[in-house]
C-alpha cells in the first residue's frame, strides 16, 4: 500500500500568513492526489483534485502543486474560515485510498 | 447532492450493526460510493467502496471479511453491515460519493457522518 506522509501536524499561523502543507507519497502516484479541508464538527470537503485543480466554488488563495511523490498545498493570505484540518488523499493505487494524517492549522 | 447517514449507535464488541446512507440530489446509481471512517481525535481512514452497479466492492484489510458493502439504487440507498466489531471499530463513518462510476476516486460530496461507539 502506498503511504502518505504530511507535514506539518500542526501549525500556528496569522490571519493574513501564507501556509504550506506537504504531502509525501512512498511511491510515485503521478497527479492523483487531493486535497480536503475539515472543521470540528464537520465533514470533510474537497479543495482540490489532480493535485492541483481547484473544485470549482473553492477560493482562490488555495492551490496545489506537485506530481510524483512531493505535494502542496498553500493558502495564501489566510482567513479566519480557513482555520482547520487539511489531509491529503492519493487514489493512484486503491485499493486503498489513503490518507495523509492531517496538518491542523490553529490562530497564532 | 445530500447523503444522510443513520444507523450508529452503541454496540457491544463482537456485535454488528447496519449503517444505511440515503442519497438525493442525484442519480446515484451512475456513482460508486464509499465509505470513510474517522476515530475520536483521529484522522480519516478509507473503508469501503463499491461501484456505482454495486457489482464491484472493495474493503480494507483492517475491516476485510467483518464488513459487508451494499446498495439498493431503486431507494437511493448505501449500507455498510459490520459484524465482529471492535473496540478499534469506534469511528464517525462518514458515506461519500465518487466523481465517477469506478471507485478508486477522490470523493466529491460527504454526508454529515454516524457516529459507531463500540464498546462493553
Amino acid at each position: 500500500d502506498i503511504q502518505m506522509t504530511q507535514s506539518p501536524s500542526s501549525l500556528s499561523a496569522s490571519v493574513g500568513d501564507r501556509v504550506t502543507i506537504t504531502c509525501r507519497a512512498s511511491q510515485d502516484i503521478r497527479n492523483d492526489l487531493g486535497w480536503y479541508q475539515q472543521k470540528p464538527g464537520e465533514a470533510p470537503r474537497r479543495l482540490i483534485f489532480a493535485a492541483s485543480t481547484l473544485r470549482s466554488g473553492i477560493s482562490s488563495r488555495f492551490s496545489g502543486s506537485g506530481s510524483g511523490t512531493e505535494f502542496t498545498l498553500t493558502i495564501s493570505n489566510l482567513q479566519p474560515e480557513d482555520f482547520a484540518t487539511y489531509y491529503c488523499l492519493q487514489h493512484s493505487s486503491f485499493p486503498p485510498l489513503t490518507f495523509g494524517g492531517g496538518t491542523k492549522v490553529e490562530i497564532k | 447532492v445530500q447523503l444522510v447517514e443513520s444507523g450508529g449507535g452503541l454496540v457491544q464488541p463482537g456485535g454488528s450493526l447496519r449503517l444505511s446512507c440515503v442519497a438525493s440530489g442525484f442519480a446515484s446509481s451512475n456513482y460508486a460510493m464509499t465509505w470513510v471512517r474517522q476515530a475520536p481525535g483521529k484522522g480519516l481512514e478509507w473503508v469501503s467502496g463499491i461501484s456505482g452497479s454495486g457489482d464491484i466492492t472493495h474493503y480494507a484489510d483492517s475491516v476485510k471479511g467483518r464488513f459487508t458493502i451494499s446498495r439498493d439504487n431503486s431507494k437511493n440507498t448505501l449500507f455498510l453491515q459490520m459484524s465482529s466489531l471492535r473496540v478499534e471499530d469506534t469511528a464517525v463513518y462518514y458515506c461519500a460519493k465518487d466523481p465517477d462510476f469506478w471507485s478508486g476516486q477522490l470523493p466529491d460530496y460527504w454526508g454529515q457522518g454516524t457516529l459507531v461507539t463500540v464498546s462493553s
